[in-house]
C-alpha cells in the first residue's frame, strides 16, 4: 500500500493553523471495522513519537491542538495553531497489512 | 517509563553481518510484538520487520527478505535483527519500537542506532 502524503514542506506562522494530508493507494478498513492509520511526529535528531492513532485517537500526552480526521483512503492531521515546538517531520502510517508503510513525511518549518 | 535501548551498529564493509539489540524496559516485554523501523539518511521512514510476542510469527520487507532476521529473548527482555549481506543502501538508523498489535501502530520507539555500511 502506497502512502502519498501533501504538502511535503508546510511553512506555517506561530499561531496560525496547519494541515496535512494523506491518501493511501487502497483502502484502510480492516474487515474487523477497524481503521489503521496512525501520525507520527519526528522533531529534530529526535526520534518518531505516535501521535495519533485509529485515524482519530491522540496518544496519550498529545496536545489538544493535533487532531486527526479521514476514512477510507482519505485521511488528515491538523494542528490548529502551530508552535515552535511543532517544527519537525509528520509521517502518516498504515497498519492494515504487511508491510506496514509510511508517507514520504511532511517537514514543518515556521515562516 | 517504556524504555527501549538499541545497540550494535557501527561501521561495516559491503558483504559484511551485524546485529543489533533492543533492550526493553518498564512493560511486560513478552505480552507485546516489536519491530525494526530504519531512516536512511534524509530520507523518510521504511519499515523493516516484525516479530510476535512469542517470537514464532515474523515479518520482512521486501528490501531485507533474506538477508535480515529478527529475533527475541523474552527472559533477557531483548529483540535482535541479524544483519547478513549487508549493501550500501542499508546505511541508515535502525529504530526499535513496541507494538500495540490492537491498533497496528508503534507506540513507542528507541534512540536508534546507526548503521553505516561503506568500504
Amino acid at each position: 500500500i502506497v502512502m502519498t502524503q501533501t504538502p511535503l514542506s508546510s511553512p506555517v506562522t506561530l499561531g496560525q493553523p496547519a494541515s496535512i494530508s494523506c491518501r493511501s493507494s487502497q483502502s484502510l478498513v480492516h474487515s474487523d471495522g477497524n481503521t489503521y492509520l496512525s501520525w507520527l511526529q519526528q522533531r529534530p535528531g529526535q526520534p518518531p513519537r505516535l501521535l495519533i492513532y485509529k485515524i482519530s485517537n491522540r496518544s496519550p500526552g498529545v496536545p489538544d491542538r493535533f487532531s486527526g480526521s479521514g476514512a477510507g483512503t482519505d485521511f488528515t492531521l491538523k494542528i490548529s495553531r502551530v508552535e515552535a515546538e511543532d517544527v519537525g517531520l509528520y509521517y502518516c502510517m498504515q497498519g492494515i497489512q504487511f508491510p506496514w508503510t509510511f508517507g514520504q513525511g511532511t517537514k514543518v518549518e515556521i515562516k | 517509563e517504556v524504555q527501549l535501548l538499541e545497540s550494535g551498529g557501527g561501521l561495516i564493509q559491503p558483504g559484511g553481518s551485524l546485529r543489533l539489540s533492543c533492550t526493553a524496559s518498564a512493560f511486560t516485554f513478552s505480552t507485546y510484538a516489536m519491530g525494526w523501523v530504519r531512516q536512511a539518511p534524509g530520507k523518510a521512514l521504511e519499515w523493516v520487520s516484525t516479530i510476535s510476542d512469542s517470537g514464532v510469527s515474523t515479518h520482512y520487507a521486501d528490501s531485507v527478505k533474506g538477508r535480515f532476521t529478527i529475533s527475541r529473548d523474552n527472559p533477557k527482555n531483548t529483540l535482535y535483527l541479524q544483519m547478513d549481506s549487508l549493501r550500501a543502501d542499508d546505511t541508515a538508523v535502525y529504530y526499535c519500537a513496541k507494538v500495540r498489535w490492537s491498533d497496528r501502530d508503534f507506540d513507542f520507539w528507541g534512540q536508534g542506532t546507526l548503521v553505516t555500511v561503506s568500504s
